[in-house]
């Protein structure tokens, strides 16, 4: 069964320093790896997506990367804002007929001004 | 485009009650999937769907009904409201089972 662990549960940040978030998963049968954001009250918002066969992703000041033989990845974001607080999900799409996206509890990020 | 839509936002039942959360995409997509969210406990998948006339079980189905008349829609029903049903819901698509997810703004939903 693949289980999905995101380190640490909470972060909290100075503006305009760069952090990474970080995020496990038991199975490496995986389709992709899909970063998300989510706002407080708010649906998921997609970051990045990431497919087995690739090693990283970016998107502006956001780089994602994806270990699958190790089961890690991680989200690098670079000279936080306070805008950027929010919950970060991570969420692995299984092979082996399973439909199942399963997500890790998140990590939720305050930028502090 | 629009992307996913669920409506409605809000809602409070009382137990034993009845209701349908609606979700609509506009991209074509193949994959539907509901999820459900609780405090602390991550998204749970309810039911998906691979395309109009096909659903399946997800991890917590019971309660919860769906059907797939189109491609575009994927209604979730509750039967018998309780106070476990209590959550925020989430409609989901993508074009394959591959590709990436797009997720509705969701529904929060009280049974009292």
């Amino acid at each position: 069964k693949q289980e999905v662990t995101q380190i640490p549960a909470a972060l909290s940040v100075p503006e305009g320093e760069n952090l990474v978030l970080n995020c496990s998963f038991t199975d490496s049968a995986i389709y992709n790896l899909q970063w998300f954001r989510q706002d407080p009250g708010k649906g998921l918002t997609s970051l990045l997506l990431i497919q087995s066969s690739q090693r990283e992703q970016t998107s502006g000041r956001l780089n994602a990367s994806l270990d699958k033989s190790s089961g890690r990845s991680t989200l690098y974001i670079a000279a936080s804002q306070p805008g950027d607080s929010a919950t970060y999900l991570c969420a692995v799409k299984g092979q082996g007929g399973s439909e199942k996206l399963v997500f890790g509890k998140g990590t939720k990020l305050t930028v502090n001004p | 485009n629009a992307g996913v839509t669920q409506t409605p936002k809000f809602r409070i039942l009382k137990i034993g009650q009845s209701m349908t959360l609606q979700c609509t995409q506009d991209m074509n997509h193949n994959y539907m999937y509901w999820y459900r969210q609780d405090p602390g406990m991550g998204l749970k998948l309810i039911y998906y769907s691979v395309g109009a006339g096909i659903t399946d079980k997800g991890e917590v189905p019971n309660g919860y009904n769906v059907s797939r008349s189109t491609t575009e829609d994927f209604p979730l029903r509750l039967e018998l409201a309780a106070p476990s049903q209590t959550s925020v819901y989430f409609c989901a698509s993508s074009y394959l089972k591959d590709y990436g997810y797009t997720f509705g703004s969701g529904t929060r939903l009280t049974v009292v």
